[in-house]
């Protein structure tokens, strides 16, 4: 079945270091959503790419969706200490049904003050 | 405030009971999503359900059951054919069907079975 690929999946950053994950998947995707769990708590949408070679910022994070729609980045310039958490990826297929949200196994981030 | 109530927080039962978790929302989204998390896991789909008393098996469905007899409310019945059923469950909601809404989460609810 499909997959949907997460590195890393831990990543451990100085505070003001850039972070990036990267999702991949084994099949073409429709669209791709990102989210973020803080320790604790729920995952909150952070955005959604749907064209090839979508890129979307939102701040300090970069959203890319690859040319051929099959792989996604989120990059993070200068962490922060609230940048904290779990950041998943969630590939959809073409065709696929509503339930076919595929989600990453997520990296989580820890930032040192 | 428009949002998704889960409860209880945390659940404790003895191996061998049913148990059924509460998702409730006020937003008005016609579906509406059951999903397992296990420590270092990505979100499982258990059960999700695009309109009132219809609903579909996700990807673990295999002891757990569901109902959707209201718009609002989406609850999880965890039954004793569960073999694992000690995880972060999680409810979330879109505002349609096409497949291209967010999902939006309730704050969970944590369940130990001993």
């Amino acid at each position: 079945g499909q997959q949907v690929m997460q590195i890393p999946q831990y990543q451990h950053v100085q505070e003001g270091e850039d972070f990036t994950t990267y999702c991949n998947s084994s099949t073409t995707l429709s669209n791709i959503q990102w989210y973020k769990q803080r320790p604790g708590g729920h995952p909150v949408f952070l955005i959604q790419l749907v064209k090839s070679g979508e890129v979307k910022k939102q701040k300090r994070l970069t959203f890319q969706f690859g040319e051929a729609k099959k792989n996604s980045s989120l990059h993070i310039t200068a962490t922060q200490t609230t940048d904290v958490g779990t950041y998943f990826c969630a590939g959809r297929n073409y065709g696929g049904s509503q339930g076919n949200l595929i989600f990453g196994k997520g990296t989580k981030l820890s930032v040192k003050p | 405030d428009g949002g998704i109530t889960q409860s209880p927080k945390y659940l404790f039962r003895k191996e061998g009971q049913n148990v059924t978790l509460s998702c409730e929302q006020n937003l008005n989204h016609d579906a509406m999503y059951w999903y397992r998390q296990d420590p270092g896991q990505g979100l499982r789909l258990i059960y999700y359900s695009q309109i009132v008393n219809d609903f579909q098996k996700g990807d673990i469905a295999e002891g757990y059951s569901v109902s959707r007899e209201k718009k609002e409310s989406f609850p999880l019945t965890v039954t004793s054919a569960q073999k694992n059923p000690t995880a972060f469950y999680l409810c979330a909601s879109s505002i349609d069907r096409t497949g291209h809404s967010p999902l939006h989460f309730g704050n969970g609810t944590r369940l130990t079975v001993t």
